[in-house]
Order: C-alpha cells, then sequence, then structure tokens
C-alpha cells in the first residue's frame, strides 16, 4: 500500500506570493491532518479534516486554509507569504478520526513533507 | 512559557546504553500522551501511546507517564545506531482529534 504523499516535496517562494501545498493519503484514509514544523516550535497543529469537514483548527492566521475533496485528497493555501511561514509542511491521514480512546489508537501516517522556503 | 517542554539536545550515547528522553508539560488536562520518531527527510512515525498515568512497554521501547509530576519519559534499551533521530513526545486532552500539542524534539546520536 502507497504511503502518504506530498507535493511538491521542495518549494521557493518570494514574500506576498501564495502557495498550495498537496497532500494524498493513504487509499481508503478518511482523515487528513496538517501541521508546521519548525526549528523553534517544532510541530504546531494547523487543521483536520474528516469527509471533506474541516474538524480541527489550530491557532494559525486566516492566511492558513485547507480543504479536502471527495477523494480525501487535501490542500492547504498560504496567501501573502511571511518571511516566517518557511518550514516543513507535514500532511497525515488516519482511516479514522481522531484517537480512539483508552487502549487502542486510530494511528495517523505521515508524509514526507513540503520544505516551503519563503525569500 | 510553552506548554510542552522537550530538551533539544542533541544526546550522544555509545551503542548499547539505555536512553531517557523526557518531556514535562503544564496542561494537567492532557490525558493522551504519544512518543513519535522522526529520521532525518522523513516524516514522524508512532513508538508509544499512553492514556493517562502509568507505564508502557513495547520491545526495547518504554513509555512513562506521570501525571502528578506532569512528567512524561520515553526509555530505549539497548540502544542502536539505528535508533539515532529525532525523538518527539506529543500529547492531546480529548481522543477524537488530531490537535497535538509537540515538544520541539530531542536529537538522538548513538554511536557505534
Amino acid at each position: 500500500k502507497a504511503g502518504v504523499t506530498q507535493t511538491p516535496r521542495y518549494l521557493i517562494k518570494t514574500r506576498g506570493q501564495q502557495v498550495t501545498l498537496s497532500c494524498s493519503p493513504i487509499s481508503g484514509h478518511r482523515s487528513v491532518s496538517w501541521y508546521q514544523q519548525t526549528p523553534g516550535q517544532g510541530l504546531q497543529f494547523l487543521f483536520e479534516y474528516f469527509s471533506e469537514t474541516q474538524r480541527n483548527k489550530g491557532n494559525f492566521p486566516g492566511r492558513f486554509s485547507g480543504r479536502q475533496f471527495s477523494n480525501s485528497r487535501s490542500e492547504m493555501n498560504v496567501s501573502t507569504l511571511e518571511l516566517g511561514d518557511s518550514a516543513l509542511y507535514l500532511c497525515a491521514s488516519s482511516s479514522m478520526g481522531g484517537l480512539a480512546g483508552q487502549s487502542s489508537y486510530n494511528e495517523q501516517f505521515f508524509g514526507p513533507g513540503t520544505r516551503l522556503t519563503v525569500l | 512559557q510553552k506548554e510542552v517542554e522537550q530538551d533539544p539536545g542533541p544526546l550522544s550515547v555509545p551503542e548499547g546504553a539505555i536512553v531517557s528522553l523526557n518531556c514535562t508539560y503544564s496542561n494537567s488536562a492532557f490525558q493522551y500522551f504519544m512518543w513519535y520518531r522522526q529520521y532525518s527527510r522523513k516524516g514522524p512515525e508512532l513508538l508509544m501511546y499512553t492514556y493517562s498515568s502509568g507505564n508502557k512497554e513495547d520491545g526495547r521501547f518504554t513509555a512513562q507517564v506521570d501525571k502528578s509530576s506532569k512528567y512524561i519519559s520515553l526509555f530505549i534499551r539497548d540502544s542502536q545506531p539505528s535508533d539515532s533521530a529525532t525523538y518527539l513526545c506529543a500529547m492531546s486532552e480529548t481522543s477524537g482529534t488530531y490537535k497535538y500539542i509537540f515538544g520541539t524534539g530531542t536529537r538522538l546520536k548513538v554511536l557505534a
């Protein structure tokens, strides 16, 4: 079974531009989550989608948006890029949304990420 | 102050050593605790998942949660060079979401 794929793997943009990143989940998975990873802040949750609905959102400005399509593929968009948006953007997919509970876990599988550099 | 604190390392140990990785947190509502391993140029992969306090063992890995001290640990026994990676802790208040709070990660180097 193919893993989570993210495109592009590397991207260079300039301040003020916008960017769209794509994530294809594992076949059959309906949940996709997005994270931003930087050396200073670590991994930070952006948003979570399940069956095309956004279920949770992190504390990021409105410049960060996302969507999920009927085939579970997801995109995230960042408008008016700032230098501080330079980061590794990771998406993760799971068959069900969220943790299962006390004794079991709906594991989510991460993609390799898209490295975004803003100049 | 961050909600989850983790020593960034790097932590260098000889092969075969016992490794102790730790995170402290401030939010007493956290109930779900995870440890991830991330190799260079890869996404994180789940190592251990623990609900509430207690210990959990899986092969060479043991996760401990002490909610009274707001402290979690990951122990790696008989460490191998292949364990060299960044280890991330993550926490959540509730189930039903992947809205985790992550530590910044500890870089581990196991020397052959």
